[in-house]
């Protein structure tokens, strides 16, 4: 399977940008980044994926290296809310259709206030 | 549109009895998941729908454990009979077909006695 590296944690005041990284150097040309999320007593909640390029959505923007052996996560203004685990994943294809999450031990994001 | 929803949302049993834990994915995915995490370890996934078939069963951890998804929509997950071990938050999780974002519920909390 391949693999991710996340810190264990990171701490981020309300209002400001938080950035998490991801480190994937074993990633294949075929593997999609995709992140998401856990808040507590809730189930894994999809954020944002990318293959090469950079991608917005409402939620978060994803930055992907050139290499794309790593990538950031960037929360423009992090709330309270944005507290949770939150998880790098290649999203392994193979056989054109079949495909799973790997999940690791992600990054607990602490938002104070 | 409805989530997935996931049923019951806590199971306490006794080791050796029976428990069934039933979930209901996004109207209209043909992919549905089942992943679970133990006590103080990773979300590790169990398997794979495509519609009524099993796609990839390689996380089903013994054959005490048995999924279904007759008919191709609602899937049940039946562990008999349950040991100490077997205690955690089991997931579901449906999506599209394609490389379309996993939907996941809010997890049963199995609790095993």
């Amino acid at each position: 399977d391949a693999k991710t590296t996340q810190p264990n944690s990171m701490e981020s005041n309300e209002e400001e940008p938080v950035h998490l990284p991801c480190n994937h150097s074993t990633i294949s040309g075929t593997d999609y980044i995709h992140w998401y999320r856990q808040l507590p007593s809730q189930g894994p909640e999809y954020v944002i994926h990318g293959l090469t390029s950079n991608v917005n959505n409402r939620m978060a923007s994803l930055a992907i290296a050139e290499d794309r052996k790593s990538s950031t996560l960037i929360l423009h203004r992090a709330t309270l809310r944005d507290a949770a685990v939150y998880y790098c994943i290649l999203r392994e294809v193979w056989g054109g259709s079949n495909y799973k999450l790997t999940f690791g031990k992600g990054t607990l994001l602490t938002v104070n206030p | 549109e409805a989530g997935v929803t996931q049923f019951p949302s806590h199971s306490v049993i006794e080791k050796g009895q029976t428990v069934t834990l039933r979930c209901d994915p996004i109207s209209g995915h043909d992919n549905l998941y089942w992943y679970r995490r133990v006590m103080g370890k990773e979300i590790k996934f169990l398997l794979h729908f495509v519609k009524e078939s099993k796609q990839d069963e390689s996380g089903m951890p013994n054959n005490r454990f048995l999924a279904e998804r007759t008919g191709g929509t609602y899937s049940t997950l039946k562990v008999q009979p349950a040991e100490l071990e077997d205690s955690g938050v089991y997931f579901c999780a449906s999506s599209a077909r394609g490389i379309s974002p996993l939907h996941f519920g809010n997890g049963t909390r199995l609790t095993v006695t």
